[in-house]
């Protein structure tokens, strides 16, 4: 299997610019998670889904912030406006197995915002 | 509130050392826990993940132990290596589907 696969591995924009991050999750996982990375915070969870349906996005920043998962094989994250303080490495994550699964990354999407 | 606490937040050893890297969690109601390697500039790679009834996992020169009553586990290294250097996460899940992550230990070994 290829693992998660996220794009772009790296982007930067200017503020104010609209973002949209990718993720293809490991075939047959049922949940996926959007986390964000950064020096200040650490990981923090965004977003997941199960079966496709948002669960809880409590984590998510603010209106700026959204995510969608039309199918089983893709999610997005969009930032729209994005401003500097949104710059982090952004992992999405999947899962099979409900709460006993073990959970896979991956790689990553760096953004910048200038 | 649950939270996961790591100790250090950084170490240096020399090759050959075995280690223990330590988690701590302020809930022992636990479902499971799961130990991570990160490289820089990579994601994230499973290394161990222990189910709330185990004791214990291994793999290789890994070793993950559960305590739940304390609250604790850890993450043993044995005979040390340069390639082990990397920053180790551990990761738990309560009764929901979120996976709350502690700082890291950021570990180098050298030769």
């Amino acid at each position: 299997d290829a693992g998660v696969i996220q794009s772009p591995r790296h982007e930067v924009t200017e503020m104010g610019q609209e973002v949209t991050l990718r993720c293809k999750p490991i075939s047959g996982h049922n949940s996926l998670f959007w986390y964000r990375q950064t020096m200040m915070r650490g990981l923090e969870l965004l977003i997941y889904f199960n079966n496709n349906v948002p669960i809880d996005d409590s984590g998510m920043p603010e209106d700026r912030f959204s995510a969608k998962m039309p199918n089983a094989s893709f999610s997005t994250l969009k930032i729209q406006p994005s401003e500097p303080r949104d710059s982090a490495v952004y992992f999405c994550a999947s899962r099979t197995g409900g709460l006993a699964g073990e959970l896979f990354f991956g790689e990553g999407s760096r953004l910048t915002v200038l | 509130k649950q939270e996961v606490t790591q100790i250090p937040a950084a170490l240096s050893v020399p090759e050959g050392e075995n280690l223990v890297l330590n988690c701590s969690f302020t809930d022992s109601a636990i479902y499971n826990l799961q130990w991570f390697r990160q490289d820089p500039g990579k994601g994230l790679t499973s290394l161990l993940l222990i189910q709330s009834s185990q004791r214990e996992q291994t793999s290789g020169r890994l070793n993950a132990s559960l305590d739940k009553s304390s609250g604790r586990s850890t993450l043993y290294i044995a005979a040390s290596q340069p390639g082990d250097s990397a920053t180790y996460l551990c990761a738990v899940i309560w009764n929901t589907d979120k996976l709350i992550f502690g700082t890291g230990t950021r570990l180098q070994v050298f030769p």
